[in-house]
């Protein structure tokens, strides 16, 4: 079946610095990769989706690359801001129902 | 433009008592539903899932039950609550198709005690 691993935990950032999140999966499909915020007391919301044709999703300073080689949809910023601070969960679909695969999410917590 | 709308905000129950969710998608015809839950400080647990009026599928049950009465009404049940169906029941909706992408509702928050 399909599965989303994330960097579990909490990753602590000062501001200003980069920002990378890691997501692997496995599929025996050809996925479609998500990235999903949630800040506190909040719905998540969708950040990013994977595009069918290799292009580069970017969306509030956030963006990332599908590599199927390596089955990994990092999400990176390059500077990190203190309003990033959330919760984040990578998803995949990858098979032929209508199920989205979620990861168990990572905890970013930017400190000034 | 598409609204989902869930209720209610929020609510406190007694263990053992009944709870019915409500989540309702404006704008779209025929979107896929699904539920989730989260725990307090928890991750995303998808329950269950639809694709038409009067078809639901389990993905994990906990003790609960969905329906869909029609095309823009998803409802989450259960005659008895424990003291562990608490957390951030969360409603999404999706375009169906070729876009796989979920959009979430604003969720329920549920304390049982």
């Amino acid at each position: 079946g399909d599965s989303v691993t994330q960097t579990e935990g909490l990753v602590t950032l000062t501001e200003g610095l980069p920002v990378m999140l890691n997501c692997t999966y496995q599929s025996t499909y050809s996925p479609f990769l998500f990235w999903y915020v949630q800040h506190l007391n909040e719905a998540p919301k969708l950040l990013l989706k994977s595009f069918t044709d290799n292009k580069r999703p970017e969306h509030q300073g956030f963006h990332a690359t599908l590599h199927k080689s390596s089955s990994s949809f990092h999400l990176q910023k390059s500077s990190a801001q203190l309003s990033d601070s959330a919760l984040y969960y990578c998803a995949l679909r990858g098979g032929s129902n209508a199920k989205l695969t979620f990861g168990k999410g990572t905890k970013l917590s930017v400190k000034s | 433009a598409q609204t989902i709308h869930q209720w209610p905000v929020a609510e406190i129950k007694a263990v053992g008592s009944p709870l019915s969710l409500g989540c309702t998608i404006k704008g779209k015809s025929s979107p896929n539903l699904y539920w989730y839950w989260q725990a307090t400080g928890g991750t995303l647990q998808q329950l269950f899932y639809s694709i038409t009026v009067g078809q639901v599928e389990s993905v994990v049950q906990l003790n609960l039950s969905a329906s869909r009465p029609k095309d823009d009404q998803f409802i989450l049940s259960t005659e008895k609550l424990l003291l562990s169906h608490s957390g951030f029941y969360l409603c999404a909706w999706s375009p169906g198709g070729a876009s796989y992408e979920q959009y979430f509702g604003p969720g329920t928050r549920l304390t049982v005690l």
